[in-house]
């Protein structure tokens, strides 16, 4: 059964301060690691997708980074602000063309 | 906005019954996605279609059926409803065809309550 998890499930983070998270997906037959930001009644955004081990992407204060030899990505946020509150969720596809998704980091930051 | 939009936005019917939920991708994008959000679950993928053929499946019932029509908007039939269908569906494109190297856009979402 393919799974992808991602700790911790719930994250409070006082505003100014960095914080990373997990997503550990299968290692095997590997395709692509996506990142994505849901806020609160609104749909996901796309925030990063990595194919490569060893990738890292960024986009302002948030950047990420890829492992596939032991199936495990990071992402990243420096100098966390209010907007940053949302749920982050990672989702594995592999070269069969399935797309599992992480039940998600939700991340509140404290004024 | 992404550009992608989805009808209706909420939806309520009864169980045993059958529902069609619409969505219009970005202008320009061949593939769409659908995807089911359940309360205890995450995101979990449906079916990908790509300039009008099936391109992937992932964990569809054999109640629900999708299709994209030669104007690239898609639809998504759900029948024998059942209170376990309750969720919210939302559908994603992309521009092309392969997943890894296209950002997927996603709609806001059709919030179905079964009865």
């Amino acid at each position: 059964i393919l799974n992808v998890e991602q700790s911790p499930q719930s994250l409070h983070v006082q505003e100014g301060d960095s914080t990373n998270f997990t997503c550990s997906f299968p290692s095997s037959n590997f395709y692509a690691l996506h990142w994505y930001r849901w806020e609160t009644a609104k749909s996901p955004e796309a925030l990063f997708v990595m194919t490569l081990n060893g990738d890292e992407k960024k986009k302002g204060r948030i950047s990420a980074t890829l492992n596939t030899k032991e199936g495990y990505s990071y992402l990243y946020i420096k100098g966390s602000q209010p907007e940053d509150s949302a749920t982050y969720l990672c989702a594995f596809s592999n070269r069969d063309d399935k797309i599992i998704f992480g039940k998600g980091t939700r991340l509140h930051i404290l004024p | 906005d992404s550009g992608v939009t989805q009808t209706p936005k909420h939806l309520i019917t009864a169980t045993g019954q059958r529902v069609t939920l619409r969505c219009s991708p970005r202008s320009g994008d061949l593939s769409v996605y659908w995807y089911q959000q359940s309360l205890d679950q995450g995101l979990q993928f449906l079916i990908q279609y790509y300039n009008g053929e099936e391109r992937a499946k992932g964990n569809i019932l054999e109640r629900f059926s999708a299709q994209q029509f030669p104007d690239l908007h898609s639809e998504l039939n759900l029948s024998s409803l059942e209170l376990g269908d309750s969720a919210l569906y939302f559908c994603a494109s992309s521009a092309g065809l392969a997943v890894p190297y296209n950002e997927q856009f996603f709609g806001p979402g059709t919030r179905l309550t079964v009865l």
